[in-house]
């Protein structure tokens, strides 16, 4: 149990265009989500929070109106990378709360051209 | 501030050899630790976390996890490596409850040299 999964693990986008990134827990209900970013060979940093029905809670220095999120079931959060650009090029991995416990996402590659 | 620092960048560690992976964390009251490990393409897995009670902590893969207060310190242990143990590791702490949102170290590479 406790399963989440991400869609797409890999896009290939144009500078300019906007991209959705799907985390969903496949087998149990989860409130709060969170939101990572991970560039390579560093470790992951903490983007967003996101809480269903709600507005999502950003962290110092990320652009809410870039990144945005969406949590409107307790299976499903969004993350929409609008207006994409060559530095938003890095592995988005979210994680879905559960009794204490956070599960992780296998992660999605974003490459903006 | 908070903060979760693990000291090696990279470790390499001749295979069935003991392993011992660092983790340290800045706060003023206990946290809550975790240890995850990342292999190549993968998501993160849980290997052990600490919440409370028993300091020397059991985890999947063989992986043991000892809390010490006095040292602010979350160190990762295996009595013997294997090849297949190759990969990221990454301590993390929530600060205020343990569904909050984690604080990730920087990360470990781990190699396993025959």
């Amino acid at each position: 149990g406790a399963v989440v999964s991400q869609h797409p693990s890999w896009v290939i986008c144009k500078s300019g265009t906007s991209v959705k990134i799907e985390c969903r827990s496949l087998d149990f209900q989860a409130t709060t989500m969170f939101w990572y970013r991970q560039f390579p060979k560093q470790s992951l940093m903490l983007m967003a929070t996101s809480n269903e029905g709600s507005k999502a809670t950003y962290e110092q220095g990320v652009e809410k109106d870039k990144f945005l999120i969406n949590h409107a079931s307790l299976t499903l959060s969004t993350l929409t990378v609008t207006s994409a650009h060559p530095e938003d090029s890095s592995f988005y991995i979210c994680s879905a709360h559960r009794e204490g416990e956070q599960f992780f996402g296998p992660g999605t590659r974003l490459t903006v051209l | 501030a908070q903060s979760v620092t693990q000291p090696d960048i990279h470790i390499t560690v001749s295979e069935g050899a003991s392993l011992e992976l660092r983790c340290n964390y800045s706060y003023g009251a206990t946290p809550y630790l975790f240890w995850y490990v990342q292999s190549p393409g993968q998501g993160l897995q849980l290997l052990l976390k600490y919440f409370s009670g028993d300091t020397l902590v059991q985890g999947i893969k063989g992986f043991e996890a000892e809390f010490k207060r006095s040292q602010s310190s979350f160190n990762l242990r295996k009595p013997s490596v294997h090849w297949s143990d190759a990969a990221e590791y990454f301590c993390a702490v929530a600060f205020n409850q343990a569904g909050t949102a984690l604080i990730f170290g920087k990360g470990t590479t781990l190699s396993v040299s025959s």
